[in-house]
């Protein structure tokens, strides 16, 4: 059983649709994250927050939308994306790295989305 | 651009086999490094972290050189059960909580 729980598993959606992936996590950790992760690329980091503070968005278009309501919680908006957009989504947490080093991160799942 | 650089495979290696996977990482302010494992199609998990005097879980080595910026991972005894793809991975550097991955390496073990 994992700590970092996402859903849906699955989705697929057109190009119009407007869609949110969830996240939550149980491990009591204060930084939570987004990645994306394509066919033959490294995961790509989209969005950091410590203690529901947004730190990092690196670069992501507009069509999505990051929202923290609680360090447990971390959802991803989503609005008129691109096919190209197709992709595994992972959600992570971690301790904050206040302290120094940065911690390890721990994934959710993932989201198999399906733009078409 | 801080990358983290790895071989993507295949290293096909039959039961039994010691492999080694190598990375080199690009920022020299990195503090923190690990290695993930990934099945396919599930989420990347934990390994081990990896320590500058090097460290050992069970058949699991990982080794630092931090003048090279270099990062390795030995497998004793490969079991099937360790085919996957191993991910290296490092910090931005500083308290920034921020992780780089590898593409990954892909490993076959073959019966």
């Amino acid at each position: 059983e994992t700590g970092v729980t996402q859903t849906p598993r699955h989705l697929v959606m057109g190009m119009t649709n407007k869609k949110s992936l969830k996240c939550e996590q149980h491990l009591g950790h204060n930084a939570m994250y987004w990645y994306k992760q394509s066919a033959k690329k490294p995961l790509e980091l989209m969005f950091v927050y410590n203690f529901k503070e947004q730190t990092e968005n690196n670069s992501v278009p507009s069509r999505f939308s990051p929202e923290c309501p609680n360090s447990s919680h971390l959802f991803l908006h989503l609005h008129t994306l691109q096919p190209e957009d197709s992709a595994l989504y992972l959600c992570a947490s971690s301790q904050d790295a206040s302290y120094g080093a940065s911690t390890e991160a721990f994934f959710g799942q993932g989201t198999r989305l399906t733009v078409v | 651009r801080k990358e983290v650089e790895q071989d993507p495979g295949p290293f096909n290696v039959p039961e039994g086999a010691t492999v080694a996977f190598n990375c080199t990482y690009s920022n020299s302010a990195s503090q923190s490094f690990f290695w993930y494992r990934q099945d396919c199609r599930k989420e990347p998990k934990l390994l081990m972290s990896v320590y500058s005097s090097g460290n050992e879980d069970g058949r699991f080595t990982a080794q630092l050189n931090r003048a090279s910026q270099y990062i390795s991972l030995l497998i004793r005894d490969s079991k099937l059960s360790d085919s996957a793809t191993y991910l290296c991975v490092s910090d931005y550097g500083g308290a920034t909580n921020k992780l780089i991955f590898g593409t990954g390496t892909l490993l076959a073990v073959q019966p």
